[in-house]
């Protein structure tokens, strides 16, 4: 069974820079986009990127200047840089497989407070 | 960008009841549409993909259906775990690949 594992610093100060990894585990790393989604709280989700095994990435317009999404083949890695936070990034971030989501990772609440 | 939208937002419901969720995409998206089932606290579930194809597991009394624009979530007789927020989600056009607001089942 395919499982994804995500880590990372849940609260960061304005300005700081936010910093996630997930970690596959039980199925094929190659051959599938490994993307990233967020979900402000109470309300719906964000698409931010994605990321294939050769290090293609595509972004969401409104947040690619911020964004960095890289992998490490040889670990079944792939991860998350936000710059300059702000309250506005406030959320849980998911990362997942494929473009038709199926498996998820449990999600990590990140709070962007002073 | 494209821009899904999702009616009703929220729709309260008794268990049997036959429940539609409708997402429209302001362009044409062919059948590049998903449908995810949240509950409070979790990721979402993918249900739906492809626009009518049933995921792994998901039970046969979720059904999908639409193309180009305009496409439908049927819940053919709700059940207890069947309460829950439903997003669409296209991949026809990126990026971004854009989310619906969400719908609400809840208990009427």
């Amino acid at each position: 069974q395919v499982q994804l594992q995500q880590w990372g610093a849940g609260l960061l100060k304005p300005s700081e820079t936010l910093s996630l990894t997930c970690a596959v585990s039980g199925g094929s790393f190659s051959g599938y986009y490994w993307s990233w989604i967020r979900q402000p709280p109470g309300k719906g989700l964000e698409w931010i990127g994605e990321i294939i095994q050769s290090g293609s990435t595509n972004y969401s317009p409104s947040l690619k200047s911020r964004v960095t999404i890289s992998v490490d083949t040889s670990n079944y890695q792939f991860s998350l840089k936000m710059t300059s936070v702000s309250a506005a990034d406030t959320g849980v971030y998911y990362c997942a497989r494929g473009r038709y989501f199926e498996f998820w990772g449990q999600g990590s609440l990140v709070t962007v407070s002073s | 960008d494209i821009q899904m939208t999702q009616s009703p937002s929220s729709v309260s419901a008794s268990v049997g009841d036959r429940v539609t969720i409708t997402c429209r995409a302001s362009q044409d998206i062919g059948t590049w549409l998903a449908w995810y089932q949240q509950k409070p606290g979790k990721a979402p579930k993918l249900l739906i993909y492809y626009a009518s194809g049933l995921n792994t597991g998901v039970p046969s009394r979720f059904s999908g259906s639409g193309s180009g624009t305009h496409f439908t979530l049927t819940i053919s007789s709700l059940q207890p775990e069947d309460f829950a927020t439903y997003y669409c989600h296209q991949t026809g056009a990126f990026p971004p690949f854009s989310f619906g607001p969400g719908t609400k089942v809840d208990v009427k």
